[in-house]
């Protein structure tokens, strides 16, 4: 079965602008959570949907912001892009998020 | 401060060898998930564990969860390059709405 699609794997951005990142979960996984993933904070929650609804969100700044839609389908948009948002953001699905994650490959982000 | 503590951080060995990773927080997990991560890709679920006590293994990976549910193990044997990787513990934990957090992880390096 085909596995969690992230679009785009790559991208570059300059300051000030936005961005949106599209998360696709495996069939029938309700839960999807994105992380941001750093090398100095390794993986750090960002938020987690169910069901349309936001369940959890972790410590960042409003300019970090996502939705669910009725296919489960997610996304996530950052704007006024700062330097430090420079990381790979990982979404990944699950039927119930205690019994473990499947990740996508996630996007890279460079901001310039 | 991380929640959840994971030593050692840098591991390279010999192929053949024994290793063992940790996994610690003071707080209660409500379940706690290996991962491993290759460069490029998202972390892979390896295990999940919820029961105290709990061991399971999988081929030469042994995963012990600690009594009180609040530490966990990941145990090697005869380690091969392929096993070449990072290595992340993630708890869900009640106190924080059931989120999934990460440890810092290991990057584990076997030499042949």
């Amino acid at each position: 079965k085909a596995g969690v699609t992230q679009t785009p794997r790559y991208l570059i951005k300059t300051r000030g602008q936005q961005v949106t990142l599209s998360c696709s979960p495996i069939s029938g996984h309700r839960s999807v959570s994105w992380y941001q993933q750093t090398p100095g904070q390794g993986l750090q929650f960002l938020f987690e949907y169910f069901s349309e609804t936001q369940r959890n969100k972790g410590n960042f700044p409003g300019r970090f912001s996502g939705r669910q839609f009725s296919n489960s389908r997610s996304e996530m948009n950052v704007s006024t892009l700062e330097l430090g948002d420079s990381a790979l953001y990982l979404c990944a699905s699950s039927l119930d998020s205690l019994y473990g994650y499947t990740f996508g490959s996630g996007t890279r982000l460079t901001v310039v | 401060t991380q929640l959840l503590e994971q030593s050692p951080q840098f591991l390279s060995i010999q192929e053949g060898e024994n290793l063992t990773v940790y996994c610690n927080s003071s707080s209660v997990f409500s379940s706690l998930q290996w991962y491993r991560q290759e460069p490029g890709e998202g972390p892979v679920l390896l295990v999940t564990v919820v029961t105290g006590g709990e061991v399971k293994k999988l081929k030469r990976l042994t995963f012990q969860f600690g009594d009180a549910r609040k530490d966990s193990s990941l145990h090697i044997t005869a380690a091969q390059p392929g096993d070449t990787g990072l290595y992340l513990c993630a708890g869900a934990m009640v106190e924080y709405g059931n989120k999934l957090v990460f440890g810092a992880g290991t990057i584990l390096r076997v030499k042949s």
